[in-house]
């Protein structure tokens, strides 16, 4: 079965810093890799999408690549700010049963430091 | 973005009760609603798949009996914990599906605390 697997210790860096997250996938590769944020207590929020075919997808500050070599997609936040601190959650869209469903990691928490 | 719902979003009950939280979708029909369980620092686990005017799709390991889903309308779908246990005390969540040709996303409820005691 797909596995999914992030970062489970949480990232301390500095306000302005680039953060980095990692999210590595078993098996075959989705036609979609999706990323999320979660903060505390309540249900995550859509941040990126990125196809099989796309190496990298741009949105404001956030940037993801997806590496089907590798089997791995990277989240950056560039110019990082303190209300950027929450869980990132990594996710492939997989077709089974006759409809998508998702499948999350565990997720990655973030802190960002003034 | 599409806004979802979801009623209550703290339940504290007793062990042995049956609870039943409402997930609603506000400004498009939904004609498919996943529902998702999480523990305390651990991912989001697909529970069932809810789909209108059918019966649900649940996932390995997790028992229909134990958890009602009904999704009578294309705004409304809810689960019902049966004869809850402290073990059940989890975060819920609902999410639905927008689909097209390009683009998939889900958009998630804000969550309903269960609190067995």
């Amino acid at each position: 079965s797909q596995k999914i697997e992030q970062n489970s210790e949480a990232l301390n860096i500095q306000e302005g810093k680039t953060a980095t997250l990692t999210c590595n996938y078993t098996n075959y590769s989705p036609a979609y890799l999706q990323w999320y944020r979660q903060d505390p207590g309540r249900g995550p929020v859509f941040l990126l999408l990125i196809r099989e075919n796309e190496k990298e997808k741009r949105k404001e500050r956030l940037k993801v690549t997806f590496d089907t070599t590798l089997k791995q997609s990277l989240f950056h936040i560039t110019a990082s700010q303190p209300a950027d601190s929450a869980t990132y959650l990594c996710a492939l869209l997989m077709f089974s049963g006759g409809y998508n469903k998702l499948i999350f990691g565990a997720g990655t928490r973030l802190a960002v430091h003034p | 973005g599409a806004v979802v719902s979801q009623h209550p979003s703290r339940v504290i009950c007793k062990s042995g009760t049956s609870v039943k939280i409402e997930c609603r979708s506000l400004d498009f029909q939904a004609t498919t609603m996943f529902w998702y369980r999480q523990f305390p620092k651990q991912s989001l686990m697909l529970m069932a798949t809810s789909n209108e005017g059918s019966k649900a799709t649940y996932e390995q390991g997790v028992e229909k009996d134990k958890f009602l889903i009904n999704h009578a309308s294309l705004t409304l779908s809810t689960l019902t914990v049966t004869s809850a246990h402290p073990e059940d005390s989890s975060f819920y969540i609902c999410s639905t599906l927008i689909a097209d040709s390009s683009y998939n996303e889900q958009f998630f409820g804000p969550g309903t605390r269960l609190t067995v005691l």
